[in-house]
C-alpha cells in the first residue's frame, strides 16, 4: 500500500489553463514537501509546509497542507511548458520517535502543451 | 552555494561486479540519505546516515548493499555482486538537521542521482 497516494497520476493540458494536484494520505504528516523532477534528474524542492491549513505561494504555485496534516494540494495558474515534468509530494510520518524517512508519492507527470 | 553532488551520474556493471555511488552533502550538512527510484515506481528511503554513524538502514537489502559517511570524504552507497533489479536511479539527499516536533528532520535537498544499468 502507498502511503501517499497522488493524484492524477498523468495530466496533460493547454497552455494558460489552471490544474490541481492532490496528495493524500490516511496518515499525519508532521511536514509535507513538494518536489519537481525533470528526466535525469534529481527532485528539486519547491516548498514545505509544516502547519494544517498553511498556505504558501509561489509565483504561479499555490500550496496547500489539509487542516488535518493528511493532505496536500499545488494548484498551479496559467500554465506554461515549463511547468512540465514530474511532480512528487513527500513527507515525514508524525511519530513521536521521530521519523527521518521521507515518504514518497509516485508523482504527477504534467505535461502542458503549447 | 555548491548543491549536494553525486558521481558518477551514469554507471554500468555486469552482472556480480560491484557498484560504488559516491555523494558529497551540501556544505554545512552533516546528514545524508540515500534513496532508490526504481521506473515506474516513486523514490523509496534506503538509509539514513551521519558522519561514521549509520542512523537509520530500515530500507536497505538486507544482502550485498552497504553504506558508510566517514569523517572524511563523500559518503558511499556500495553494490557487491550486482543484478539486473539493482538497475535504478539511486539519489542522495543531505540535511542540516532540526527535529521538528513530532518528528522528522529539516528538508532534505536531492543530488542529481546516479543511474546504474546492470547488463
Amino acid at each position: 500500500t502507498q502511503l501517499l497516494e497522488q493524484s492524477p497520476q498523468f495530466l496533460s493540458i493547454q497552455e494558460g489553463e489552471n490544474l490541481t494536484v492532490y496528495c493524500n494520505s490516511s496518515s499525519v504528516f508532521s511536514s509535507l514537501q513538494w518536489y519537481r523532477q525533470e528526466p535525469g534528474e534529481g527532485p528539486v524542492l519547491l516548498v514545505t509546509v509544516v502547519t494544517g491549513g498553511e498556505v504558501k505561494k509561489l509565483k504561479r504555485l499555490t500550496f496547500q497542507f489539509g487542516d488535518a496534516r493528511k493532505d496536500s494540494s499545488l494548484h498551479i495558474t496559467a500554465a506554461q511548458p515549463g511547468d512540465t515534468g514530474l511532480y512528487l509530494c513527500a513527507g515525514h510520518p508524525y511519530s513521536g520517535a521521530g521519523s527521518y524517512q521521507l515518504t514518497f508519492g509516485k508523482g504527477t507527470k504534467l505535461s502542458v502543451i503549447p | 552555494n555548491a548543491g549536494v553532488m553525486q558521481n558518477p551520474r551514469h554507471l554500468v556493471r555486469r552482472r556480480g561486479q560491484e557498484a560504488r555511488l559516491r555523494c558529497s552533502p551540501m556544505k554545512g550538512h552533516s546528514h545524508v540519505y540515500w534513496y532508490r527510484q526504481l521506473p515506474e515506481e516513486g523514490l523509496k528511503f534506503m538509509v539514513y546516515l551521519q558522519k561514521e554513524n549509520i542512523i537509520d538502514e530500515s530500507g536497505m537489502p538486507k544482502e550485498r548493499f552497504s553504506a558508510e559517511f566517514p569523517k572524511e570524504g563523500p559518503s558511499i552507497l556500495r553494490i557487491q555482486q550486482v543484478v539486473r533489479g539493482d538497475s535504478a536511479a539511486y539519489f542522495c539527499a543531505s540535511s542540516p538537521i532540526r527535529r521538528l516536533a513530532g518528528g522528522g528532520t529539516d528538508t532534505q535537498y536531492f543530488g542529481p542521482g546516479t543511474r546504474l544499468t546492470v547488463l
